[in-house]
């Protein structure tokens, strides 16, 4: 357990759904991220928080809307994706952003049919 | 641009054998990390390098920040089988992105 809990673990869903994924952070860190994993490809950076603000969005598909109720928690709302969005769904969290010590969480593993 | 690229892919070893797996890239960096993910979990941050030349232990684990400025390698020593998972490098220049290696499947054979 490194302190960001992600959930669902698993998630399969069709192309029509609308399912969202959760992370959670009680470390106390101001910065929270998404990254996706696909196999053998490196980490790809989706979204930076800073305080609940976006800072960034790295060209991802609006099908992919994530939510920063607080600095806690952070949302991934997921609409009408694609098989090739199937992937390993990582949240992370730092004490700023721009810290090079992320710290992860187990990940929501998705699959899209 | 800042692409990293991480050797070997994957490595299939023999318990107590030496390991050791690098990455590169056509830009600087001024900060490397090295990353571990275990099956089922998110990486976890092994080793953190921040000064040219800079050579640094955790246990069985060394790493060093190559002199270019431009890669960076990663040694395990006398593997054991719970080294097994996915070796990731990663690296920043200043405030840009951290940038990640695709990774190095590790797999220990008892």
């Amino acid at each position: 357990e490194t302190g960001v809990t992600q959930t669902p673990r698993h998630l399969v869903m069709g192309m029509t759904n609308k399912k969202s994924l959760k992370c959670e952070q009680h470390l106390g860190h101001n910065a929270m991220y998404w990254y996706k994993q696909s196999a053998k490809k490196p980490l790809e950076l989706m979204f930076v928080y800073s305080l609940e603000e976006r800072v960034e969005n790295n060209s991802v598909p609006s099908r992919f809307s994530p939510e920063c109720p607080n600095s806690s928690h952070l949302f991934l709302h997921l609409h009408t994706l694609q098989p090739e969005d199937s992937a390993l769904y990582l949240c992370a969290s730092s004490l700023r952003t721009g810290a090079n010590v992320l710290t992860f969480g187990a990940g929501s593993r998705l699959t899209v049919l | 641009g800042q692409q990293l690229n991480q050797s070997p892919q994957s490595m299939f070893i023999q318990e107590g054998e030496d390991v050791s797996m690098n990455c590169t890239s056509s830009s600087i960096f001024n900060t490397w990390l090295w990353y571990k993910q275990d099956p089922g979990e998110g990486p976890v941050l092994l080793i953190a390098l921040y000064k040219a030349g800079e050579l640094t232990s955790n246990g069985r684990l060394t790493a060093q920040f190559g002199i270019t400025r431009k890669d960076s390698f990663l040694n395990i020593s006398a593997s054991i089988p719970s080294d097994v998972g996915i070796y990731f490098c990663a690296g920043r220049y200043n405030n840009n992105d951290m940038r990640f290696g695709a990774g190095t499947r590790l797999t220990v054979k008892p």
